[in-house]
């Protein structure tokens, strides 16, 4: 069955970095996109982006842009996603879930079946 | 950018009754990049509608969506317990955005 299993929580200060993983099972990474998705505390849900571990390709939130790095590992089934020069508002639960471009046999289409798993969510606390 | 903008903010009703929460987009947008995603306290979303109006897998049929251009729908038939939560519009796609969520609560 399809699953995806974030890191643990982190608490950070603020300037600094933080990275968490998504490690997919069930499903072949390739082929899907993975997105992430945070939610500040008593906050709706912020889409923060996307990437296709096919190629590589990006889209991230223009807000976000300049701070953010999503990567993939294929060879692990993982993605990451980076924050840097984290700041207060910046603490919320960050989730990762599949979706956003589909890609096989050399090509690769918006997905249209939304966000169809995600992973458990990671705490990040940015406090001094 | 486009704004996706639910109403009403909190829904207030009995196990049993029809809930219809709105969801309006600020321009046009493809019916099949509009998905409603459900959250309880503590948990991931849950994706329950894409494409408007096809139920996700698991997804019961009490659970409808409906809707195009700038105006769609989620109706849940008859609500049980565990269908008290908060609900999500999304356009994803060629541009990704929430709506700012409505409360189903208990009255």
């Amino acid at each position: 069955q399809v699953q995806l299993v974030q890191s643990g929580a982190e608490v950070k200060k603020p300037g600094a970095s933080v990275k968490v993983s998504c490690k997919a099972s069930g499903y072949t990474l390739i082929n899907y996109g993975i997105t992430w998705v945070r939610q500040a505390p008593g906050q709706g849900l912020e889409w923060m982006g996307w990437i296709s571990a096919y190629n590589g390709n990006t889209s991230y939130a223009q807000k976000l842009q300049g701070r953010l790095t999503m990567t993939t590992d294929t060879s692990t089934s993982t993605a990451y996603m980076e924050l840097r020069s984290l700041r207060s508002d910046d603490t919320a639960v960050y989730y990762c879930a599949r979706g956003g471009l589909y890609c096989n046999f050399g090509t690769c289409y918006y997905y249209s079946y939304g966000l169809d798993f995600w992973g458990q969510g990671t705490t990040v606390t940015v406090s001094s | 950018e486009i704004v996706l903008t639910q109403s009403p903010g909190t829904l207030s009703l009995s196990p049993g009754e029809r809930a219809t929460l709105s969801c309006r987009a600020s321009q046009s947008v493809s019916s099949s990049f509009l998905a409603w995603y459900q959250q309880k306290p503590g948990q991931a979303p849950r994706l329950l509608i894409y494409g408007a109006s096809s139920r996700a897998t698991g997804i019961p049929d009490r659970f409808g969506g409906s809707g195009s251009g700038t105006d769609f729908t989620l109706t849940i038939s008859r609500l049980e317990p565990e269908d008290f939560a908060l609900y999500y519009c999304q356009h994803y796609g060629t541009s990704w955005t929430f709506g700012q969520g409505t409360k189903v609560e208990i009255k």
